[in-house]
């Protein structure tokens, strides 16, 4: 079964447009991690945050921000007035306190594209 | 402070072939992850290896191995090539073995093409 799911597979919208990127995990753990890592055509995976899955708190990062909640196992990252430099892939990833090391469990990734 | 390095950054090779992938953490951080990133998919993980252990390993053939050395260096190896190995390999370097109190951060990767 999937852990992270990633329904979005590819989003398109004009820059400066608020923009949504859902995340939706299943696990049996009441200890896991979340993040959200930024993929640009370079390949290398940003890092971008990190939630405890005892820390529901929303967090704002300058356009960034993110709603974890823990009902209906969702984690969404919003970007508000989007950039052109924005345009990357986006992936959500699990990792259970239970597991294995470090392991993560990557969605499939939401490809976004900002238009200038 | 450099970053996560990968080598090489690309590579071709025939099937049948064997293969070695580099990767070099950050300074201090003991925890070595590859991971495989098929085109228009996320990266699934192959190993983890801290403190030149083997921590977890993933749901791939025994055609892949790895190893970390004592400067916590580590290489991939993967044999009998198919063309279904092609792929990005990602790999991620973190202070501790486990998620609790770190993040992964992630090398540029290699882009292997079996042909």
């Amino acid at each position: 079964a999937q852990k992270v799911t990633q329904a979005q597979t590819e989003i398109s919208v004009v820059e400066k447009e608020d923009v949504t990127l859902d995340c939706v995990y299943e696990t049996r753990d009441t200890t896991y991690y979340l993040f959200w890592y930024k993929q640009p055509p370079s390949g290398e995976l940003v890092f971008l945050i990190r939630r405890n899955s005892f820390d529901e708190q929303n967090e704002i990062s300058g356009r960034y921000s993110w709603n974890f909640q823990k009902s209906t196992s969702s984690f969404n990252f919003t970007i508000t007035a989007s950039q052109v430099v924005d345009s990357a892939v986006y992936f959500c990833a699990l990792s259970e306190a239970s597991g294995t090391g470090n392991q993560f469990y990557f969605g499939t990734g939401t490809s976004l594209t900002v238009i200038p | 402070d450099a970053g996560v390095t990968q080598s090489p950054t690309h590579l071709i090779k025939t099937r049948g072939q064997h293969v070695t992938l580099r990767c070099s953490p950050i300074s201090g951080h003991k925890s070595v992850s590859w991971y495989q990133q098929v085109l228009g998919q996320g990266p699934q993980f192959i190993f983890q290896y801290y403190e030149k252990e083997e921590r977890g390993r993933g749901n791939f053939p025994d055609r892949f191995s790895a190893r970390q050395f004592p400067n916590y260096s580590s290489e991939l190896n993967v044999n009998a090539l198919l063309l279904g190995d092609s792929a990005l390999y990602l790999c991620a370097s973190s202070a501790s073995d486990r998620p609790r109190n770190t993040e992964a951060f992630f090398g540029q990767g290699t882009r292997l093409t079996v042909v």
